[in-house]
C-alpha cells in the first residue's frame, strides 16, 4: 500500500505571496488531517477534512484554509505569507470513519520557507 | 481546551537501562492518548496507543487518569531506539481526527 504523500517537498516564497500544499491519502482513507511543526510551537493541528468536509479546525488565523477532493485528496492554502508561516507542515490520513480514533499516517511533509 | 506536556526536551540512557518518558494532559472528559515516534529520516508514526494496552518493541504505557499521565517505558533500552518521541491526546465527542501533541523527548541511548 503507498504511505501517504505530500507536494511538493521544499518550497520557498517570499512574504505577501499564497501557497497551495497538495496532499495525496493513503488509499481508502477518507480523512486527512493538517499539521504545522516548527521548532517553538512543536505540532499544532490546522484542520481535518472527511469526505469533502472539514470536521474539525484547530486555531489558526482565515489565512489558513483547505479542501478535500471527492478522490480523498487534499490540499492547503496559505494566503499573504508571513515570516512565521516557515514550518513543515505535515498531512495525516486515517480511516476516520467513526469517533474512535484510527492510527493516523504521516507523509513527510513540505517544508515552506518564506523570505 | 485540551494540553499535553513533555516534560524531559532531552533524555539520554545508556544500552539496557530502563527508561521512561514523561507525559501529563489535562483535558477534563476521557481522552485517548497515543505515543508517536519518530525515527532519523523516516515519517512520523504510531507507537502504541493505549486503549490497546499492549507492548510495541517492548515499550509499554499506562494511562493514570488520577495523575492525568501516561508514561512512556521501557526496561531495557536499545540503541535504535533512539529517536524522538511524542505523546499525543485525542479529545472525545467530535475531535475525530484532531490530536494535540505535546513538545516531544528526544532520546539518546548510547552504546
Amino acid at each position: 500500500k503507498a504511505g501517504v504523500t505530500q507536494t511538493p517537498r521544499y518550497l520557498i516564497k517570499t512574504r505577501g505571496q499564497q501557497v497551495t500544499l497538495s496532499c495525496s491519502p493513503i488509499s481508502g482513507h477518507r480523512s486527512v488531517s493538517w499539521y504545522q511543526q516548527t521548532p517553538g510551537q512543536g505540532l499544532q493541528f490546522l484542520f481535518e477534512y472527511f469526505s469533502e468536509t472539514q470536521r474539525n479546525k484547530g486555531n489558526f488565523p482565515g489565512r489558513f484554509s483547505g479542501r478535500q477532493f471527492s478522490n480523498s485528496r487534499s490540499e492547503m492554502n496559505v494566503s499573504t505569507l508571513e515570516l512565521g508561516d516557515s514550518a513543515l507542515y505535515l498531512c495525516a490520513s486515517s480511516l476516520g470513519s467513526s469517533s474512535t480514533a484510527h492510527e493516523q499516517y504521516f507523509g513527510p511533509g513540505t517544508r515552506l520557507t518564506v523570505t | 481546551a485540551q494540553r499535553v506536556t513533555q516534560p524531559e526536551k532531552l533524555l539520554s540512557v545508556f544500552k539496557g537501562a530502563p527508561v521512561e518518558l514523561k507525559c501529563n494532559y489535562s483535558y477534563s472528559g476521557s481522552p485517548e492518548l497515543f505515543w508517536y515516534v519518530q525515527y532519523s529520516r523516516q515519517r512520523l508514526q504510531l507507537l502504541l496507543r493505549h486503549i490497546s494496552r499492549e507492548s510495541i518493541k517492548g515499550f509499554t504505557a499506562d494511562l493514570n487518569k488520577g495523575e492525568t499521565s501516561f508514561h512512556l517505558k521501557k526496561p531495557f533500552a536499545q540503541e535504535e531506539d533512539s529517536a524522538m518521541y511524542y505523546c499525543a491526546l485525542k479529545a472525545g465527542g467530535t475531535s475525530y481526527g484532531k490530536l494535540t501533541f505535546g513538545q516531544g523527548t528526544i532520546l539518546t541511548v548510547h552504546p
